[in-house]
């Protein structure tokens, strides 16, 4: 057990709707990044926040957004979905500062039908 | 434009045999690398780091090599078990940036008896 919390573990819904992944970093840790796995493929870094302030940013859609509450759990909100959207997403935590070992949660696996 | 690279998608070895994963980076500003294993419908687990001051990080049957100037570094399991059998990532990261962790698309290694 990471200590990293994601929920929902399963999630199916349409083309053109608006879902809401959480999740809960390990305690102490101020950052939280998500993550997307497509088809066995590699992971893509999507987006970091420390703290409850954005730090990086990778290859995320415009359509997709995430934040960091005052109680540092994370949500990514993925609107106006599309096929090409279903993925494993990951959210992973670190303390945030120096040489940072992060943990990953168990994952969320999107299905657009 | 991938910047951690693992070139082989796949490796087989017998149990008790060596394992050597391979990656390679482009970006010089790397100054942590991170090994990580998957299984299916899991997270990633956290296996072993090494920092660019080293060359060489042990724990246990797992080893990690660094080659600065050729921007390599390997993963080396002795002896191999066939629970080892998963996809290994390395990742990197430049903690005096974001530390966001850049991976690999991953290699699957499969032991067997």
């Amino acid at each position: 057990d990471s200590g990293v919390t994601q929920t929902p573990k399963h999630l199916i819904t349409a083309t053109g709707q608006r879902v809401t992944l959480r999740c809960s970093p390990r305690s102490g840790d101020l950052s939280v990044y998500w993550y997307q796995q497509s088809l066995d493929q590699g992971l893509q870094f999507l987006i970091q926040y420390y703290n409850g302030e954005e730090r990086a940013k990778g290859n995320i859609l415009e359509r997709f957004s995430a934040q960091q509450f005052p109680d540092l759990h994370s949500e990514l909100n993925l609107s106006s979905l599309e096929l090409g959207d279903s993925a494993l997403y990951f959210c992973a935590s670190s303390a945030g500062q120096g040489l940072n070992v992060a943990f990953f949660g168990q994952g969320t696996r999107l299905t657009v039908v | 434009d991938q910047q951690v690279k693992q070139n082989s998608p796949s490796l087989s070895v017998q149990e008790g045999r060596i394992s050597i994963l391979n990656c390679d980076y482009t970006n010089s500003m790397f100054d942590y690398f991170l090994w990580y294993k998957k299984y299916p419908a899991e997270g990633p687990t956290f296996l072993i780091s090494i920092s660019s001051i080293k060359d060489k990080n042990e724990d246990g049957r797992f080893t990690v090599f660094l080659n600065k100037s050729a921007k390599h570094l390997s993963l080396h399991i002795v002896p191999s078990q066939p629970g080892d059998s998963a996809v290994y990532f390395c990742a990197a990261s430049s903690p005096t940036s974001t530390d966001k962790l850049i991976f690999g698309t991953g290699t699957r290694l499969q032991v067997f008896p």
